[in-house]
């Protein structure tokens, strides 16, 4: 069974810096990972998708990178902002069933101005 | 481009009742999702759909739950008989194509059973 871990759980950080979220899987075998980020009360905004033929992907401020081999992925967010307070959620398609995303319980982000 | 429309935002119900949630996906987008959110946990895959067809529906529970995507309108997910562990989050998605395609996530319908 499929099981993701985020490390760390939470994170507080002061304004500019540079930081990295991590993200890793029982089972290597994924096909595609996602990176969200989910505000209170809020829903999933998508966003970076690393396919399977990829290694990283970025998005203005935001890399993330996937070594399939180990299943381990990280998200690395530079010159961080206030606005950038979320909680943070890495989610794979598994190799085996590749149309169900499967959630870690996410990296809670503050970022202090 | 309209996102991923969910209605009710938020619903109470009475244990007992019936609590129904609607979910149109993003314009061209024929592969509907559903998770839960239950508090302080992750999200879990309920069901799978494409129109007129459950695709795969092995995160439902065995009673109580079923969701359809009816050729013309939103997708529903439909409780029965609501009991206080219902109360939760529930987010639609959809996907232009299926198997590891982008999801886009509605803004989520929360459930509170009282």
């Amino acid at each position: 069974k499929q099981e993701v871990t985020q490390i760390p759980a939470a994170l507080s950080v002061p304004e500019g810096e540079n930081l990295v979220l991590n993200c890793s899987f029982t089972d290597s075998a994924i096909y595609n990972l996602q990176w969200f980020r989910q505000d209170p009360g809020k829903g999933l905004t998508s966003l970076l998708l690393i396919q399977s033929s990829q290694r990283e992907q970025t998005s203005g401020r935001l890399n993330a990178s996937l070594d399939k081999s180990s299943g381990r992925s990280t998200l690395y967010i530079a010159a961080s902002q206030p606005g950038d307070s979320a909680t943070y959620l890495c989610a794979g398609f598994p190799m085996e069933y590749g149309n169900k995303l499967v959630f870690g319980a996410g990296t809670i982000l503050r970022v202090k101005s | 481009n309209a996102g991923v429309m969910q209605n009710p935002r938020h619903l109470v119900r009475r244990r007992g009742q019936e609590a129904r949630l609607r979910c149109s996906p993003m314009k061209g987008h024929s592969h509907v999702y559903w998770y839960r959110q239950l508090p302080e946990e992750g999200l879990k895959f309920m069901v799978y759909l494409q129109k007129e067809n459950i695709i795969d529906e092995s995160g439902m529970p065995k009673e109580r739950f079923s969701a359809e995507f009816p050729k013309e309108g939103p997708s529903i997910l439909r409780i029965q008989q609501v009991v206080r562990g219902d109360s939760a989050a529930y987010f639609c998605a959809s996907s232009l194509q299926g198997y590891g395609n982008t999801i886009y996530f509605g803004e989520g319908s929360w459930l509170t059973v009282v």
